[in-house]
């Protein structure tokens, strides 16, 4: 079982609609958890850190589930500018500051 | 502007041909990485530094070396170049600041081992 798992889609959605994101780490002991955005081809870019207790910046809301152990992503108002790949990341509970990445869910906004 | 560049961005080369992919970051971080990107599989660590003389396996460390001999460069040295490793390596950098774990990202090298 991968450590970090997401739904790579594409999730094809048109412009303003909802879209949410899961996605599952197996490491219960991860401390910490990010979702960044990978334009195509270009370097990853952090999107927003993830709260145990949920946060929001602006149409990105992030949620985090430990006992479930799962994290979303939902994107309101979707812009055919957030067409990206979105990875979730987890820090492992080790003292080396190592990532464990997702291998990505892809979404285009179609106008 | 504070950035991590790479050098080269593309490369294609053949089998065991000695090659260098070089990382240099302008922000004073302590903390520099590699990673290999491919289809399906995500970001997977190489090698990381926590410093200066610093340096660690990540999680798919075969085939690699690295060193770390200033703040700034993190060179990767594949001696042995082979098809397996042909793939998008990215380099990364980040401050060792408490709980600041976020990383700066190079634009990525896209190496193809014929």
């Amino acid at each position: 079982r991968k450590e970090v798992e997401q739904d790579p889609g594409p999730f094809n959605v048109p412009e303003g609609a909802t879209v949410a994101f899961n996605c599952t780490y197996s490491n219960s002991a991860s401390q910490s958890f990010f979702w960044y955005r990978q334009d195509c081809r270009k370097e990853p870019k952090l999107l927003m850190s993830v709260y145990s207790s949920g946060n929001e910046d602006g149409r990105f809301t992030a949620q985090l589930n430990r006992a479930s152990q799962y994290i979303s992503l939902l994107i309101r108002d979707s812009k055919l500018s957030d067409s990206a790949t979105y990875l979730c990341v987890v820090k492992q509970g080790t003292g080396r500051r190592a990532l464990t990445f997702g291998s990505g869910t892809r979404l285009q906004v179609q106008p | 502007e504070a950035q991590v560049t790479q050098n080269p961005r593309y490369l294609i080369t053949v089998t065991g041909k000695k090659l260098t992919v070089t990382c240099s970051q302008n922000m004073n971080h302590e903390y520099m990485s590699w990673y290999r990107q491919d289809p399906g599989l995500g970001l997977r660590q190489i090698y990381y530094s926590m410093n200066v003389e610093v340096t660690d396996k990540g999680d798919v460390p075969e085939g690699y070396k690295v060193s770390r001999k200033e703040k700034r460069n993190f060179p990767l040295i594949l001696e042995s170049p082979s098809p397996n490793q042909t793939s998008l390596y990215f380099c990364a950098s980040s401050p060792r600041r408490t709980g600041s774990y976020e990383q700066y990202f190079g634009p990525g090298t896209r190496l193809t081992v014929t």
